[in-house]
């Protein structure tokens, strides 16, 4: 039971657009968010996240949305370059203290056309 | 720089030979876990510790062991490996931050069992 989900798995924009990558999850219970980036032969790398209680949260080029009605999640990244290309995974939690699980989708390989 | 290493990073074993992958944190984190990925099934949780002797299991913990006699080390134990066991493995150390956590992962770890 795939409880986070990401449909595409893999995405190619032209340098400059914009890059939206998208998450869907069905437990009502996870109140947070996070996206990572991999790049090949590394372990993820933080980028951004967003709590329950928030719609948006920004951090420079990048952007997190949350529609929680919709259990959807979505990274808009603006404008892409070519060091975006990378595997995004979409996670989340229902517990900001401690050990809270992370439970990961399957990931999107964005590649970023020069 | 706050890291967190795993050896060895690359291995090939056979069933049944015990092996342990080591990983170690610099920067003091109560909370390590390691993770598993896989193609098509995203990173799943093998096992969490919340402190030096607190260890739990995660989504898929059969087949494994951990102990955590350090705060700043975390191995993981496979006592008789199996074909099944054939995955990328992620040892990872969170960071408590108010409104949600960010976990830190380390390089990885490939490795084969034949």
């Amino acid at each position: 039971d795939q409880q986070v989900k990401q449909n595409s798995p893999s995405l190619s924009v032209q340098e400059g657009r914009i890059s939206i990558l998208n998450c869907d999850y069905t437990n009502s219970m996870f109140d947070y968010f996070l996206w990572y980036k991999k790049y090949p032969a590394e372990g993820p790398t933080f980028l951004i996240s967003i709590s329950s209680i928030k719609d948006k949260n920004e951090d420079g080029r990048f952007t997190v949305f949350l529609n929680k009605s919709a259990k959807h999640l979505s990274l808009h990244i603006v404008p892409s370059q070519p060091g975006d290309s990378a595997v995004y995974f979409c996670a989340a939690s229902n517990s900001n203290f401690g050990n809270e699980k992370l439970t990961f989708g399957t990931g999107t390989r964005l590649t970023i056309i020069p | 720089e706050a890291q967190v290493t795993q050896n060895p990073r690359y291995l090939i074993t056979v069933t049944g030979k015990k092996l342990t992958v080591t990983c170690s944190q610099n920067m003091n984190h109560e909370y390590m876990s390691w993770y598993r990925q896989d193609p098509g099934l995203g990173l799943r949780q093998i096992y969490y510790s919340m402190n030096v002797e607190v260890t739990d299991k995660g989504d898929v913990p059969e087949g494994y062991k951990v102990s955590r006699k350090e705060k700043r080390n975390f191995p993981l134990i496979l006592e008789s490996p199996s074909p099944n066991q054939t995955s990328l493995y992620f040892c990872a150390s969170t960071r408590l931050l108010a409104g949600g956590n960010e976990q830190f992962f380390g390089p990885g770890t490939r490795l084969t069992v034949l």
